[in-house]
C-alpha cells in the first residue's frame, strides 16, 4: 500500500460506545495529523504529532483521544461522543512540521446516533 | 480576528474556459498560502505552493497568484475540462502566532459543464 490509508471509511456509532480510527502513512514521514471536516466548514486541525509527541491539541474535548505508538501509525480514540461529531475525520502526514505538503488519506465519515 | 474566506458559491463554467477561484484573508502575516483539490468522498490533494514573496507559480495548467497588498490569492486553471470538477480549498500558514498548522478555507466547489 501507498500513501495514507484510513480504516474504517464509514462508522455508525451509538453515543455510549467506543470505537478507535486508524490512520497508516507509509511514506516515511515524521508528523501526522487529525483534521475533521463538517459540511459547509472548513477542515479543523485536531491534534498534530511530531515524531510521535503530540505537540498540538487544538481544544478538542476529552472524548476524542489521539494515540502515537510511532512514525507510521495514528489512532483517535472515541468515547461517549455526541450527533453534532459527526463529520468526515482526515488523517494526514508531512516530512515534517515546517514542511510545506501534506498528504491526506481518504477520511473516516462518522455517523453518531 | 483571523479569517480565510472562499466562494461558498460553486463556480459553474464550461469546458475550455479558465476558471478562477479567489482566497481572501484577513489579519494573517502569511507565510505561505497552498491550493488543495478534493473531490467527493475523499482527502485534499496538494495542488501548489506560493510563499509570501512569490507573486505567480504556474504548474501544468495550474496557476496561482498572490497579493499580500490585497490580502489574496488567485487560483486559475485554464482550458478546463469536466475532470476539473472538484472542490478546490486554500490554505495558509501563518509567518507568526499559528504555531504548527495550516489553516483552511471552505473551499469553493467548480463544475465544468461540457
Amino acid at each position: 500500500e501507498t500513501g495514507v490509508t484510513q480504516t474504517p471509511r464509514h462508522l455508525v456509532m451509538g453515543m455510549t460506545n467506543k470505537k478507535s480510527l486508524k490512520c497508516e502513512q507509509h511514506l516515511g514521514h515524521n508528523a501526522m495529523y487529525w483534521y475533521k471536516q463538517s459540511a459547509k466548514k472548513p477542515l479543523e486541525l485536531m491534534f498534530v504529532y511530531s515524531l510521535e509527541e503530540r505537540v498540538e491539541n487544538n481544544s478538542v474535548p476529552s472524548r476524542f483521544s489521539p494515540e502515537c505508538p510511532n512514525s507510521s501509525h495514528l489512532f483517535l480514540h472515541l468515547h461517549t461522543l455526541q450527533p453534532e461529531d459527526s463529520a468526515l475525520y482526515l488523517c494526514a502526514s508531512s516530512t515534517g512540521l515546517a514542511d510545506n505538503e501534506q498528504f491526506f488519506g481518504p477520511g473516516t465519515r462518522l455517523t453518531v446516533l | 480576528s483571523q479569517k480565510i474566506e472562499q466562494n461558498s458559491e460553486a463556480l459553474n463554467i464550461q469546458e475550455g474556459k479558465t476558471a478562477t477561484l479567489t482566497c481572501n484573508y484577513t489579519n494573517y502575516s502569511p507565510a505561505y498560502l497552498q491550493w488543495y483539490r478534493q473531490d467527493p468522498g475523499r482527502g485534499p490533494v496538494f495542488l501548489l505552493l506560493i510563499r509570501e514573496n512569490e507573486k505567480e507559480k504556474r504548474k501544468e495548467r495550474l496557476k496561482v497568484t498572490f497579493d499580500t497588498t490585497l490580502k489574496q490569492s488567485l487560483f486559475h486553471i485554464t482550458a478546463s475540462q469536466p475532470a476539473d470538477s472538484a472542490t478546490y480549498l486554500c490554505a495558509l500558514r501563518a509567518l507568526t502566532g499559528g504555531g504548527n498548522k495550516l489553516t483552511f478555507g471552505t473551499g469553493t466547489q467548480l463544475k465544468v459543464e461540457l
